[in-house]
């Protein structure tokens, strides 16, 4: 069965504090890699895709890695605007199913 | 923002009665989705669209049906609500080729009472 797994559930980080997010994933045959952002009561919101192994993406303070079984979303001197869920998704096969994890949501306090 | 507008944005409604969200898009989308967002679950998928009355399940779609009788219009369906269909609905649509990512609407947050 094709899972995602997100850790951890929960990250608290001080204005400035580097830290990284964990997406690990078992999956039949990836097809991509999705990161979003959610803010509290709206829609997620689309942050990166990864395709293979060894690519990675940057946006402002973020940046997505991936490897054969995990992504990470690193999270370089991070501001309080930051605070959010962050979400991970997969697409496998020829499916356009995407398969999502828990989240992780991240507070940065200032 | 991408063209994705859910209605209604809120709803309550009591148990056993029918209930229809709608999904309507602008970006002329071929791929149209559902999910259900309820804590320390994620999103879970309840049912897509491939085109126009082009339907298939996702991994909760017990007691919801949908129906595409428009390229820009997914509509989900609780025929008879229960109070575990008490949840934040999501949709969202994604082009045609393989590596596009998904868009989201705003969400409906519906309470079965």
């Amino acid at each position: 069965e094709d899972q995602v797994t997100q850790s951890p559930e929960a990250l608290r980080l001080q204005e400035g504090e580097s830290s990284s997010l964990n997406c690990s994933y078992t999956v039949s045959g990836l097809r991509g890699l999705f990161w979003y952002r959610q803010d509290p009561g709206k829609g997620p919101e689309f942050l990166f895709t990864l395709y293979s192994a060894g690519e990675e993406k940057e946006k402002e303070r973020l940046k997505a890695t991936l490897t054969k079984k995990e992504s990470f979303l690193h999270i370089t001197a991070p501001k309080p605007e930051d605070s959010a869920t962050y979400l991970c998704a997969v697409r496998v096969d020829s499916s356009y199913k995407l398969i999502f994890g828990s989240g992780t949501r991240l507070l940065v306090r200032p | 923002d991408a063209g994705i507008t859910q209605s209604p944005r809120h709803k309550v409604t009591e148990t056993g009665t029918p209930v229809t969200l709608r999904c309507h898009q602008t970006e002329n989308h071929r791929y149209m989705y559902w999910y259900r967002q309820d804590p320390g679950h994620g999103l879970r998928l309840i049912h897509y669209s491939y085109g126009v009355k082009d339907t298939d399940k996702g991994e909760v779609s017990d007691g919801y049906s949908v129906s595409r009788s428009k390229t820009e219009d997914f509509l989900l369906t609780l025929e008879s609500a229960t109070s575990s269909q008490t949840s934040v609905y999501f949709c969202a649509i994604k082009g045609d080729s393989l590596n596009t990512e998904a868009f989201f609407g705003q969400g409906t947050r519906l309470t079965v009472v």
